[in-house]
Order: C-alpha cells, then structure tokens, then sequence
C-alpha cells in the first residue's frame, strides 16, 4: 500500500487531455516538492516534472505539473498513442525520512 | 551524458545477499545523490535508498535493518547490499541519479533478480 494514492487507470482520446492526480499528506507532498515519471512498457522510469512543474530538458509542454495542499497533478494535453504507459509520482517523505512513489496510473490512449 | 549500468547477479538463493553495483559514466559523481529503487514484476515503484556523494546515506525504513549502499568514487560505482532475501525480494532493481532527494534524471536500465532456490 502505497503513502501517496494515484489512480490505478485513466483513458482518454488521441488529441485530447488526461490529467493524472496523486494524494498525499502534510508529511509528503504538503512540505515537500514532488516529481513524476513515465514508465514505457519494458523501459526504465524517466523524469517529466520535477520540483512541483519544473520540465527537464527535453520534455514538451505538453506535459505540466502542479501542486495544490496535499496533492499534485500531471496534465498530459495533446494525446499521443506513444503516451501509453505507466505514470508515477515521488516526494519525500519527512515523517518517513524517506523517498516514496505513487502507485503508479496505467494511461491508456483510447 | 551520464550512463549508468547495473551489475550483479541474476539468481539469488533465498536468506543470502543479493549484490548488486551500479557503474557511473560520462558524469561526475559529486553534488548528487546515488539511487536504488525496484520494481517486482507487474507492480509499482519502491524506493530502497540513497547515498549522497559526501557518504551520508538514507535507507527505506520496511528495508533498514537489511539494506546497506556503498560508493567508490575512485570506481565511479555504487554498491546494493540486500541481506536474508526471500522471494519477496524479485524485482527489477534500478539505480539512478538525482539531483536532490526526491527526484533522478538519470536510471539505469535495470537488472532482474530472482530469489529461488
């Protein structure tokens, strides 16, 4: 059981927009700055958001972040079938003293 | 480019120690933090530990009393150290590197471990 909840699922067209959420708490992301990844099916996690809506070099806007209380958000707009994957998200955790990830969200371009 | 590549046995016998180094390229090892994170087959994320480039380390409290990671910066690698496994233990494991606690840029490509006897 995961500390910070994503849903399990999302789907939406090509060309359209999913946003993906993950809850947490004071002790996670309510202090502390969160990142998500995109996980290809076979392929290692890779970095889209970082410090709440920061793009590394390299990632298209299409891909934003944000962070509300004890929530953050990945938005995904123009939809792609290369999409497809598995989304996670990851904060600290300062009661934990340890790093800790999302579930994860099975993106599914319909 | 950073590269980073995971080394170490496939196979694992059950109450041993699974091993496993991560060799640095293309980068320096200073001013980050050095990751281990795995994955069971068909599940999610988990976060093992950290070991910054000072030496200081952090550990996932579900794995403490087990786990230790090591650096040799003359090697350019870091080091997994997972005692008394059980099947539990099969997953991929990643190692990765970040600028800060909670985020990594860069990952290997992960190795699979089996815990079988």
């Amino acid at each position: 059981q995961s500390v910070l909840t994503q849903p399990p699922s999302v789907s939406a067209a090509p060309g359209q927009k999913v946003t993906i959420s993950c809850s947490g708490s004071s002790s996670n992301i309510g202090n502390n700055y969160v990142s998500w990844y995109q996980q290809l099916p076979g392929t290692a996690p890779k970095l889209l958001i970082y410090d709440n809506n920061k793009r590394p070099s390299g990632i298209p806007d299409r891909f934003s972040g944000s962070k509300s209380d004890t929530s953050a958000t990945l938005g995904i707009t123009g939809l792609q079938t290369g999409d497809e994957a598995d989304y996670y998200c990851e904060t600290w955790d300062t009661s934990l003293s340890a790093g800790v990830f999302g579930g994860g969200t099975k993106l599914t371009v319909l | 480019q950073v590269q980073l590549q995971e080394s170490g046995p496939g196979l694992v016998k059950p109450s041993e120690t699974l091993s496993l180094t991560c060799s640095v390229s293309g980068g320096s090892i200073n001013n980050y933090y050095w990751k281990w994170i795995r994955q069971p087959p068909g599940k999610g994320l988990e976060w093992i530990g950290y070991i910054y480039y000072s030496g200081s380390t952090n550990y996932n409290p579900s794995l403490e009393s087990r786990v230790s990671i090591s650096l040799d910066t003359s090697k350019s690698q870091f080091s997994l150290n997972l005692s008394s496994v059980t099947a539990a233990d099969t997953a991929v494991y990643y190692c990765a590197r970040g600028g800060t606690r909670y985020s990594s840029s860069s990952w290997g490509q992960g190795t699979l471990v089996t815990v079988s006897s």
